[in-house]
């Protein structure tokens, strides 16, 4: 597998609270992306980064913020989690410039917001 | 907006059988298409991909998707399942106004019987 790394892989937080999800990649890819996973919705974009501080909306951005200081990381954070934040979130590289080679996905990590 | 379709929630197979699966994307200009795969508790994982050509392509482990322009479709088929086929199967569209991002599907799951 490409060295795509995200973390924690599950995690448990209270209502309100921040959370950081973190997204390494070692491939030195530009582009990253964040979606969340759920039933019966597929994978949804949340937000993506064409470079370093370059980041954009995706199609369900609210509630969520992105940073991409370095190359490698790209970070998602929850303002103040909510129930409905509760999913599975994966990380996703692109081999190129193009979708050429489509993503490259992380294992995901598994946030229950209680 | 681009909106994928996948017509069938859940399929369950005995092994050997034959297995398509529709997909259809509401977007009418040029459009990239991809089938990905997740096997329990795994990370998505990309089975074929379309961008020109020969509109029936091969991917990995067996798997072919035919692309049909004037139905905007792009069904995977399979002519002999195995139980190890057992995965959630998403269909993934990009289209030349997105960039480098993706609408995909819902997702079927497939549950195959030994």
């Amino acid at each position: 597998d490409a060295g795509i790394t995200q973390s924690p892989r599950h995690k448990v937080t209270e209502t309100g609270t921040p959370v950081t999800l973190r997204c390494h990649q070692t491939e030195n890819h530009r582009y990253m992306y964040w979606y969340r996973q759920d039933p019966g919705h597929g994978l949804r974009l949340i937000h993506y980064s064409y470079g370093v501080k370059d980041t954009d909306k995706g199609e369900v951005s609210d509630g969520y913020s992105v940073s991409r200081s370095k190359t490698e990381d790209f970070l998602l954070t929850l303002e103040s989690a909510t129930s409905s934040q509760t999913s599975v979130y994966f990380c996703a590289i692109s081999e190129g410039q193009g979708v050429w080679y489509g993503y490259t996905f992380g294992s995901g990590t598994r946030l229950t917001v209680v | 907006a681009q909106s994928v379709s996948q017509h069938n929630h859940h399929v369950i197979l005995s092994e050997a059988a034959s297995l398509e699966l529709g997909c259809n994307y509401s977007y009418g200009g040029t459009v990239n298409l991809f089938w990905y795969v997740q096997y329990p508790g795994q990370h998505l994982q990309l089975l074929l991909k379309y961008f020109s050509g020969d509109p029936l392509v091969k991917g990995i482990k067996g798997f072919e998707a035919e692309f049909i322009k004037s139905k905007f479709s792009f069904n995977l088929r399979k002519p002999s399942v195995q139980w190890s086929d057992t995965a959630e199967y998403f269909c993934a569209v990009n289209a030349e106004n997105y960039g480098q991002n993706f609408v995909f599907g819902p997702g079927t799951r497939l549950s195959v019987l030994p």
